[in-house]
């Protein structure tokens, strides 16, 4: 099956600093990647869309100049959370799909886990 | 608006069956998913239903209704690895997933 990871699994950084979290599809090349944040005990809530070569999709009220989404390859979406605060910490989890829209599944990194001290 | 609804949380026993009800409302329909999720990790995919009636895939069967807006998610022969949050997720017109806050089944022995 299709694997998607993400690195690091878990990150803590201290406030004001920036944090990295790379996603690859490992056997496949993904057109379209998506980057979930998870609070706990809540559900999903999808942040951006990104496709290969262009600029992020961002849902209303997540600042895209704090959280900046690259799609610089088929294999390959970063997000890097800016001068994180405390309030930033969750669990980031991305996604990624191959294909057109009708596509049945999308491929669920590992999610990474940041702490913001 | 757009509006998932689930159970928030449900007990069952190991061996037994459940089903976890999924209400939806959305702009459009291009599917409907299952995930699992355990704690601290990922989802991972159970189930994907876009047309109406039962999918079954080993103890995991799903059900749709698109004129009624609904859905289950089936266990059957339940085990204590079953215990996890389940989450519905609908593909909208704009093929976004929209997500339920999750049902957290807890199996006892």
């Amino acid at each position: 099956g299709a694997v998607v990871s993400q690195h690091p699994s878990r990150v803590i950084c201290k406030s004001g600093t920036s944090v990295k979290i790379e996603c690859r599809s490992l056997d496949f090349q993904a057109t379209t990647m998506f980057w979930y944040r998870q609070f706990p005990k809540k559900s999903l809530m999808l942040m951006a869309t990104s496709n290969e070569g262009s600029k992020a999709t961002y849902e209303q009220g997540v600042e895209k100049d704090k959280f900046l989404i690259n799609h610089a390859s088929l294999t390959l979406s970063t997000l890097t959370v800016t001068s994180a605060h405390p309030e930033d910490s969750s669990f980031y989890i991305c996604s990624a799909k191959v294909g057109l829209a009708g596509s049945s599944e999308q491929y669920f990194g590992p999610g990474t886990r940041l702490t913001v001290t | 608006g757009q509006n998932i609804d689930q159970p928030t949380e449900m007990t069952a026993t190991e061996g037994a069956i459940v089903q976890i009800n999924c209400t939806y409302q959305t702009s459009g329909f291009n599917g409907l998913f299952w995930y699992q999720q355990h704690a601290g990790e990922a989802p991972t995919f159970l189930s994907y239903n876009v047309l109406d009636g039962l999918e079954e895939k080993g103890r995991f069967s799903s059900f749709l209704s698109r004129s009624k807006g609904y859905s289950y998610l089936l266990l059957k022969e339940l085990q204590m690895k079953d215990s996890a949050s389940y989450l519905c997720a609908v593909r909208d017109s704009n093929y976004q997933l929209i997500w339920g806050a999750g049902t957290k089944l807890i199996i006892k022995p």
